[in-house]
């Protein structure tokens, strides 16, 4: 199985800061990666597939690089409405795996 | 529009078995596969396995299998996930999400908490 490893477990940022979480895969996914948003006691919302592709509706401030095993989402410019959990998610092969978790919390 | 819509909350004892529906709309359901992602309360989430609504096929992540059965009726547009011998860490939000192609998911069920307890 692919083990996927987010970094930090939890962040304190404010309104306006740029964050950037990182998701290493243990074996190389080929960019068949996803982010996703969750608040609480709702879904996950699918930020970017594709590492880097940003799905309809998502505001642009939010944007993903990497290739291999090394992975990063960035918020360029946090808003309130971004304060949430972020999952990683490799769908190169099964068993799909996500990402522990990443906390964004206010400061 | 694309719905899923997940039955409601259950409370089982241990050892028993539970069945969640996802009734699709808004798509051909036939068309995309559906995935099973669970999450324990306050923990991460947790790929489960998925069906192909066309041929009924599955593929089930190891640790599941030999206790979840996916199943669908393409008559209702609806996909199963029954979880058998359950156990109190099964305890859980259950999602259906749909594959948009690649298995990564665009559309999500609301959840459906499990709750195991004697």
């Amino acid at each position: 199985d692919i083990q996927m490893t987010q970094s930090p477990s939890s962040l304190s940022a404010s309104v306006g800061d740029r964050v950037t979480i990182t998701c290493r895969a243990s074996q190389g996914i080929s960019n068949s990666l996803a982010w996703y948003q969750q608040k609480p006691g709702k879904a996950p919302k699918l930020l970017l597939s594709a590492a880097s592709t940003l799905e309809s509706g998502v505001p642009s401030r939010f944007s993903g690089s990497g290739s291999g095993t090394d992975y990063t989402l960035t918020i360029s410019t946090l808003q309130p409405e971004d304060f949430a959990t972020f999952y990683c998610q490799q769908y190169y092969s099964t068993p799909y795996t996500f990402g522990q978790g990443t906390k964004l919390e206010i400061k | 529009q694309v719905q899923l819509v997940q039955s409601g909350a259950e409370v089982k004892k241990p050892g028993a078995s539970v069945k969640v529906s996802c009734k699709t709309s808004g798509y051909t359901f036939t068309g995309y596969y559906m995935h099973w992602v669970r999450q324990a309360p306050g923990q991460g989430l947790e790929w489960m396995g998925w069906i192909n609504p066309n041929s009924g096929g599955t593929n089930y992540a190891q640790k599941f299998q030999g206790g979840v059965t996916m199943t669908r009726d393409t008559s209702i547009s609806t996909a199963y996930m029954e979880l058998s011998r359950l156990r109190s860490d099964d305890t859980a939000v259950y999602y259906c999400a749909r594959d948009q192609g690649s298995g990564y998911y665009y559309y999500w069920g609301q959840g459906t908490l499990v709750t195991v307890s004697s």
